[in-house]
């Protein structure tokens, strides 16, 4: 599959678990995002990644954390979730981290959690 | 602060009628907006730059600095424009897109 790919694509654990999410660029970007989409709110910016070097993250509990092993792949280790994680979590790249009109951002299909 | 608001969590249109899908920002500077679409089973995508002054899938939006505006209008609507759509403003600074809550749009046959 071409673009961005994040597996799995649906994900259930209970709050003690402790399970990744996987997300895969192939498109040869140099920046990686992570979002969380819930029903109520809007896309929340995660984390972001500009050369496998984190250079944002958005006061997120330290139960989510992320690791960027490389520029073409971005992970999101949960352990001790709460029920109110329980969302929509997308990934995204860019070709690199700036300000510009044509730095569009491709997405990835996400990973719908349900944390029991 | 910077910020994207879309004051309308749903609208609903019948096929043929014109959309404007609303959205207002706040940002010290000169912007650069996006709309967004995600049509339902479908991941989220770019529709249009206001860079671009460009017209996808018959949509159009134009930069209101005055009004801090970015509306984004369809004179006749189809029932495939039916989706999440997602005004968003990217940071000077960063670089990051700040996304407002989405609208959907439905439109019935």
């Amino acid at each position: 599959e071409t673009g961005v790919t994040q597996t799995p694509r649906h994900l259930v654990m209970g709050m003690t678990n402790k399970k990744s999410l996987k997300c895969e660029q192939h498109l040869g970007h140099n920046a990686m995002y992570w979002y969380k989409q819930s029903a109520k709110k809007p896309l929340e910016l995660m984390f972001v990644y500009s050369l496998e070097e984190r250079v944002e993250n958005n006061s997120v509990p330290s139960r989510f954390s992320p690791e960027c092993p490389n520029s073409s792949h971005l992970f999101l280790h949960l352990h001790t979730l709460q029920p109110e994680d329980s969302a929509l979590y997308l990934c995204a790249s860019s070709q690199v981290l700036g300000f510009s009109s044509y730095n569009e951002q491709f997405f990835g299909p996400g990973t719908r959690l349900t944390v029991l | 602060a910077q910020r994207v608001t879309q004051p309308e969590k749903l609208l609903s249109v019948f096929k043929g009628a014109p959309v404007e899908l609303k959205c207002n920002y706040s940002y010290s500077g000169s912007p650069e907006l996006f709309w967004y679409v995600q049509y339902s089973r479908q991941r989220l995508q770019l529709l249009l730059r206001h860079i671009s002054r460009e017209s996808i899938k018959g949509f159009t939006a134009d930069l209101n600095k005055g009004e801090t505006s970015f509306h984004l209008k369809k004179p006749f609507a189809q029932e495939e424009d039916s989706a999440m759509y997602y005004c968003a403003l990217s940071s000077l600074a960063t670089g990051k897109l700040i996304f407002g809550q989405g609208t959907t749009l439905q439109v019935k046959p």
